[in-house]
């Protein structure tokens, strides 16, 4: 199965500004997703993040706050734009090939002060 | 929504079998069934999917009734290393279509 790496593992920021996720995969994917991760709650979807196209995202989630790059078929970004204490999650990254079942890195744990 | 209903929690007793259920009564004729599991702190971890026969691997054992409504992931021998939690999810195989994630089985594996 693919091996997926995100950075930064964890990190601490202050309300009001910007991080940035990165989601590198070691092989070739056609898709890649983003999830959240509440304290003591399952995952939601974020979402689809598109080769060369806008991201697609799921009801509730926003270009202008999670905004989501993927320039290639092995990299993806997504920034969590002015951030305020509700933001604090684990973000997750997740690809799938096709016929292939949904792998997911370790996530991103991030806490707002 | 999660398409997938499965008990809060369950516990089990150090090298005795797992049996964890999941109600899935809406599933369609194209959709498999996916279980994985969070340890604490890491991501989920893919286990075994399914269609209409019995699955099995080296981590598990996954039994779909005939009527495809309800499935039990078999661990048989479980270990405390596989306290987690346990989620049961439909979906169609193409991988186009990302996982919905319910709110699963927390499995506490007790010495």
């Amino acid at each position: 199965s693919a091996v997926i790496s995100q950075k930064p593992s964890r990190d601490i920021c202050q309300r009001g500004t910007s991080l940035t996720i990165q989601c590198q995969v070691d092989s070739q994917v056609t898709m890649m997703f983003w999830y959240r991760q509440q304290p003591g709650q399952s995952l939601t979807l974020i979402a689809t993040a598109n080769q060369g196209s806008e991201a697609t995202y799921e009801s509730g989630f926003v270009i202008d706050k999670f905004p989501i790059s993927r320039p290639n078929l092995t990299f993806s970004t997504l920034t969590v734009s002015n951030m305020s204490p509700e933001d604090s999650s684990i973000y997750l990254c997740s690809v799938a090939g096709a016929n292939q079942p949904q792998h997911f890195g370790d996530g991103t744990r991030l806490s707002i002060l | 929504d999660a398409k997938t209903t499965q008990p809060p929690s369950m516990d089990c007793a150090e090298g005795r079998a797992a049996n964890l259920p999941c109600n899935h009564s809406t599933i369609s004729g194209n959709e498999y069934v996916y279980w994985y599991r969070q340890i604490h702190s890491q991501g989920p971890q893919y286990i075994i999917h399914g269609l209409k026969n019995n699955e099995t691997n080296e981590m598990a054992s996954l039994i779909i009734t005939e009527d495809r409504k309800s499935s039990t992931l078999i661990l048989p021998h479980a270990t405390l290393r596989d306290t987690a939690v346990y989620y049961c999810i439909v979906r169609v195989s193409s991988g186009n279509t990302p996982l919905v994630f319910g709110k699963g089985t927390r499995l506490s594996v007790i010495a």
